[in-house]
Formats: C-alpha cells, sequence, structure tokens
C-alpha cells in the first residue's frame, strides 16, 4: 500500500517554462487536494477535487491549474512558472465521512 | 473566517523537559482539530485529533485536550526526545469538503 505519492520530487525551472506534478493515491479516496508550504506559512490550499472529473479553486489558485481525470490521479499544472512559485507542494487525500487527510513526501520546487 | 494561531518557534527544548505547543481557533460552529507532525524531508502526517469539545486526543506520547470555551487545542507531552524533533502544525475542519485551515507551523528543537 504506497498512500499517496508525488513526482517529481524536485525540479528546477526557468521564468516562463511549464510543468506538470502528479500525484496518486491507492485508497480510493474521493478528496484530493494540491498545498504549497512556503517557510512561516503554514500550508496554503491551491486547488481540490471532491472526486473524479471535478476541481474547485483554493485559497491561492492563481498561476496554476489541475486535473482529476481518474479518480486515483490529481495533476498540478503551471503553465508559465514565476520565481513566486518556488515553493514545496503537497498532494493530500481523504475519504468520504474521513477527517484525517493523507499526504504525500512532497516536491520542491524552484523557479529561477 | 475561520483561523488558526500557533505560538511562533522555534522552540527549543533539552531531552525529557515538558512540551507545551500553544493553538487556538477562531470558528463559527464546532469544527475537528488536529495536530499533524512533519519530521524534516517528509510529508505530513496526523499526529492526534478531537472532534468534540472536550475530547482528548493521544498519540506517541503526545496529548491535546478540546477545549470549546477558551477555544484551544495545546499540544503537550510530558518527556521529549530527540526524536521528537520536527515540525508540528495545528489545524481545524469545518467544511463539508473536509477542507483544513492551518497554523503556521511551530518548529521544536530538542537538545540531548
Amino acid at each position: 500500500n504506497a498512500g499517496v505519492t508525488q513526482t517529481p520530487k524536485f525540479r528546477v525551472l526557468k521564468t516562463g517554462q511549464s510543468m506538470t506534478l502528479l500525484c496518486a493515491q491507492d485508497m480510493n479516496h474521493e478528496y484530493m487536494y494540491w498545498y504549497r508550504q512556503d517557510p512561516g506559512m503554514g500550508l496554503r490550499l491551491i486547488h481540490y477535487s471532491v472526486g473524479e472529473g471535478t476541481t474547485a479553486k483554493g485559497e491561492v489558485p492563481d498561476g496554476y491549474n489541475v486535473s482529476r481525470l481518474k479518480k486515483q490521479n490529481f495533476l498540478l499544472g503551471l503553465e508559465s512558472a514565476a520565481p513566486s512559485q518556488t515553493s514545496v507542494y503537497f498532494c493530500a487525500s481523504t475519504r468520504t465521512g474521513g477527517s484525517e487527510q493523507y499526504f504525500g513526501p512532497g516536491t520542491r520546487l524552484t523557479v529561477t | 473566517g475561520n483561523s488558526v494561531t500557533q505560538m511562533e518557534g522555534p522552540v527549543t527544548l533539552s531531552e525529557e523537559a515538558f512540551l507545551t505547543i500553544n493553538c487556538t481557533y477562531t470558528a463559527t460552529g464546532y469544527p475537528s482539530l488536529f495536530w499533524y507532525v512533519q519530521y524534516p524531508g517528509e510529508g505530513l502526517q496526523l499526529l492526534l485529533k478531537a472532534t468534540k469539545a472536550d475530547d482528548k486526543g493521544s498519540n506517541k506520547g503526545f496529548e491535546a485536550t478540546y477545549r470549546k470555551e477558551t477555544t484551544s487545542f495545546h499540544l503537550e507531552k510530558g518527556s521529549v526526545q530527540v526524536s521528537d524533533s520536527a515540525v508540528y502544525f495545528c489545524a481545524l475542519s469545518e467544511d463539508s469538503n473536509y477542507q483544513l485551515i492551518w497554523g503556521a507551523g511551530t518548529k521544536l528543537i530538542i537538545k540531548p
């Protein structure tokens, strides 16, 4: 049971480049989330999904897009990376009726 | 809106000392409360939780009691170990989409 996995673990982008972060969970969870973690600011919700084919904006959605084509996968895209998007990105999931969120190990992204 | 406030870190203690990390919250209803822990280089994992007033969550020697009258959920441990060094996050959930509102995190450093 792998839980929540994220790829890649590390990435360096130049300003203006694009990339996609992949999150996968094998727990059959309905809800999935993308967060960014910046020093001294805790976690901030970027986008979330309440089920396959649905997505919604969180607290800081600008500059990001997401897709949930399959229940087990939640993709986070950066169309034109900016230095302000340098951060650690975490994916999490939870089941319907659950309260605990299960987290992936994170992706450290640096935009130069 | 809902919010979570944690004491600022870092908190530095000697091994076997008593630990308290303060957490207070504001919420319109009756949230569930959580403590998550993040060890260096890892994702977050649930440490303990409480879902209603006067509940006590406990795990790995840590405890926190849901105090509605003081809107608090302070984390305590009687005797800390070096292996407890990590960042601790307080969070609340009051949302039908199981979204979590996060505190900024408190870094705990335990010296041998």
